[in-house]
């Protein structure tokens, strides 16, 4: 089984700062790991994901995340964020293979405000 | 947007009524999935579809049960809603050669 947390519910920031949100995941099996962003009434769209080869992954919006698997993390950043960043985030875990059967686990979301 | 649309959007129902919620897909994927979102907990997997006519639990199916009988549509049964179903439920899928889950728009439901 995995399962994700997300160590900061809430994270304000001030437009054009660099802003990190953090993810620790835990898994018997190796993982598929994944970053998703919610803006207000809409589902969930892919921000970047990671499934094998480099540890930094780039994604869009200017994201990127890195895999570490020492520490079971995956945390997301971004070098100067904008106020349109302003959304839900959520880190998710999947299990490769069939030995981690078909589910996608989440965390339970960080909410990131960008101020002017 | 892979094709998945939720219906209904928005719906307001009493305590103790069924509540079927429904999940259509265009594009024949094998996998589907049925979410809710809960401020504070993310988004907990209530049951899942690898096929028709084959689901599985997730980790928050008490009180809710799931039918596919053709590929394309992935229907959520409250059978007797309570107020502590009130959420927002989201259905997704899952490319069969792809890692990712795409969702659709989301159906918000309150029980009175």
């Amino acid at each position: 089984a995995q399962s994700v947390t997300q160590l900061d519910s809430q994270v304000p920031v001030f437009e054009e700062a660099p802003v990190e949100l953090r993810c620790n995941y835990s898994s018997s099996v190796s993982v598929y790991l994944f970053w998703y962003v919610q803006y207000p009434n809409q589902g969930l769209q892919l921000l970047l994901k990671y499934l094998s080869g480099s540890t930094l992954v780039k994604g869009i919006n200017g994201f990127e995340a890195e895999f570490n698997k020492s520490q079971t993390s995956f945390h997301l950043r971004k070098p100067s964020v904008h106020i349109s960043d302003t959304a839900e985030y959520f880190c998710a875990v999947k299990g490769t293979g069939n030995t981690g059967g078909f589910k996608t686990i989440f965390g339970a979301g960080t909410r990131l405000f960008v101020k002017a | 947007d892979a094709g998945i649309t939720q219906s209904p959007r928005h719906k307001v129902t009493e305590t103790g009524t069924p509540v079927t919620l429904r999940c259509h897909q265009t594009e024949n994927h094998r996998y589907m999935y049925w979410y809710r979102q809960d401020p504070g907990h993310g988004l907990r997997l209530i049951h899942y579809s690898y096929g028709v006519k084959d689901t599985d639990k997730g980790e928050v199916s008490d009180g809710y049960s799931v039918s596919r009988s053709k590929t394309e549509d992935f229907l959520l049964t409250l059978e007797s809603a309570t107020s502590s179903q009130t959420s927002v439920y989201f259905c997704a899928i899952k490319v069969t050669d792809g890692a990712e889950a795409f969702f659709g728009q989301g159906t918000r439901l309150t029980v009175v």
